[in-house]
């Protein structure tokens, strides 16, 4: 069964506008939750991760909220550009096992 | 510095036959994955690679086998293929495979099976 579950499927968001994407996990054993930016013909790239212990983290545009108790956490671009449009992957892992659970993804198209 | 490599980048195959593929970890880094992603699917974890041995597994039947090199590259063979294992096949490394570290992915390669 899919250990993270990712909505939506697909974003269409104007250029300066912000995209939001949600992940939901069960495995509460999950500790470390990064996002990867995959775009035509590349392997995922690593955008940014945050851990349990922090309930926000921001590294520029890109924003991680995570809610333990909900066992939720979102992903926010700011000020979209069209050089954003790709596809976003969450993923979760937990301590001592390197091994990552992706969520199914999510195309985003960021219009100009 | 070289980031993961992986060859080839596109491998067509007919159903039984067998395959290998390969990867060059980034430069430093002792541990690879690899991970299976069909088509509009997040990557799949098939198993995790270090000091040689195959330390971690996930839900992948016996047919995916792999090999880890003294020079840290990998191969992932797959017997007996099925249509069902058309996929793009990622390698990531990283080090120390129980610090959780940030995992650097290859461009892949592409797998059609007829």
């Amino acid at each position: 069964q899919q250990q993270v579950k990712q909505s939506p499927q697909s974003l269409i968001v104007q250029k300066g506008g912000i995209s939001i994407i949600n992940c939901a996990y069960e495995n509460t054993a999950f500790d470390y939750f990064p996002w990867y930016q995959q775009f035509p013909g590349k392997g995922p790239a690593l955008l940014i991760a945050i851990r349990p212990d922090v309930s926000e983290k921001k590294e520029g545009r890109f924003t991680i909220s995570f809610n333990k108790s909900a066992k939720q956490f979102s992903l926010h671009i700011m000020d979209s550009q069209p050089g954003d449009s790709a596809t976003y992957f969450c993923a979760a892992s937990t301590t001592g096992a390197n091994n990552l659970f992706f969520g199914t993804g999510t195309r985003l198209t960021v219009i100009p | 510095d070289a980031g993961v490599t992986q060859s080839p980048t596109h491998l067509i195959k007919t159903r039984g036959q067998q395959v290998t593929l390969r990867c060059s970890p980034k430069s430093g880094h002792d541990t690879v994955s690899w991970y299976q992603q069909a088509l509009g699917q997040g990557p799949q974890f098939i198993f995790q690679y270090y000091e040689e041995e195959e330390r971690q597994r996930g839900n992948f039947p016996d047919r995916f086998s792999g090999h880890q090199f003294p020079n840290y590259s990998s191969e992932l063979n797959v017997n007996a293929l099925l249509l069902g294992d058309s996929a793009l096949y990622l390698c990531a490394s990283s080090l120390n495979p129980g610090a959780q570290e940030t995992q650097y992915f290859g461009p892949g390669t592409r797998l059609l099976v007829l």
